[in-house]
């Protein structure tokens, strides 16, 4: 079964700073996603950022950034310029197509004025 | 951009009774999807939906749970005879297709509260 892990409960910087946000996983499988959602106080759960595990180039979006290392089953993510609106859970997320998606745990990030 | 749209937003439900939750997927979407967060916990896989039939269930979606798609847009969730430790936020989603190109889309989620 495929697990995923954020070791990271917590964190907190200021704004403008750079902030990652760490993610390892587990599987067997050679073709799957990977996705960062953010969850705000809100409740919803937006996606940041998604990857394919077949594709080298590291995603962007704006200044939403990943690290995957898939020899490593890491896939960490990168905020830069962070802003108040940044504040939320997020969580980390892996998936083989259409099936179900498997989250983290999720890291709270503060960013602080 | 349109919008996965659950109903009610808290649900509010005495121990033993059932309740509905309801989605309206978006409209071209053909797979859909139920997740569970307790408090404080992460978000749990459910159940997925597919072409008017479950194609993947967790360990969680026992008897208790049942899922349909009554009139072609909306999609619900049923949960018969509720005990305290259903109490969670329920979202659903939806997605277009099978491949991760085609990303599932949140609805804001159900908060049920069992008494």
């Amino acid at each position: 079964a495929q697990t995923v892990t954020q070791s990271q409960p917590e964190m907190s910087v200021q704004e403008a700073e750079t902030v990652t946000l760490s993610c390892t996983y587990d599987t067997s499988e050679n073709n799957y996603y990977l996705f960062w959602y953010k969850q705000p106080p809100s409740r919803q759960m937006i996606l940041v950022i998604r990857q394919e595990a077949y594709k080298q180039q590291n995603a962007t979006e704006n200044r939403f950034s990943v690290n995957f290392q898939k020899a490593a089953k890491s896939f960490s993510l990168k905020i830069s310029d962070s802003q108040l609106g940044d504040t939320a859970m997020y969580f980390c997320a892996f998936s083989q197509g259409a099936q179900k998606l498997v989250f983290g745990q999720g890291t709270r990030l503060t960013i602080n004025p | 951009e349109p919008e996965v749209t659950q109903t009610p937003s808290h649900q509010v439900t005495q121990m033993g009774q059932e309740v509905i939750l309801r989605c309206v997927p978006i409209s071209n979407h053909l797979y859909f999807y139920w997740y569970r967060q307790i408090l404080g916990q992460k978000v749990e896989f459910l159940v997925s939906f597919y072409n008017n039939e479950i194609s993947e269930k967790s360990e969680i979606f026992d008897d208790q749970f049942s899922v349909e798609r009554p009139d072609g847009s909306n999609f619900t969730l049923k949960i018969r005879s509720t005990k305290l430790e259903d109490s969670a936020m329920y979202f659903c989603a939806s997605s277009e297709a099978t491949t991760g190109n085609q990303p599932q889309h949140f609805g804001d989620g159900t908060r049920l509260s069992i008494l």
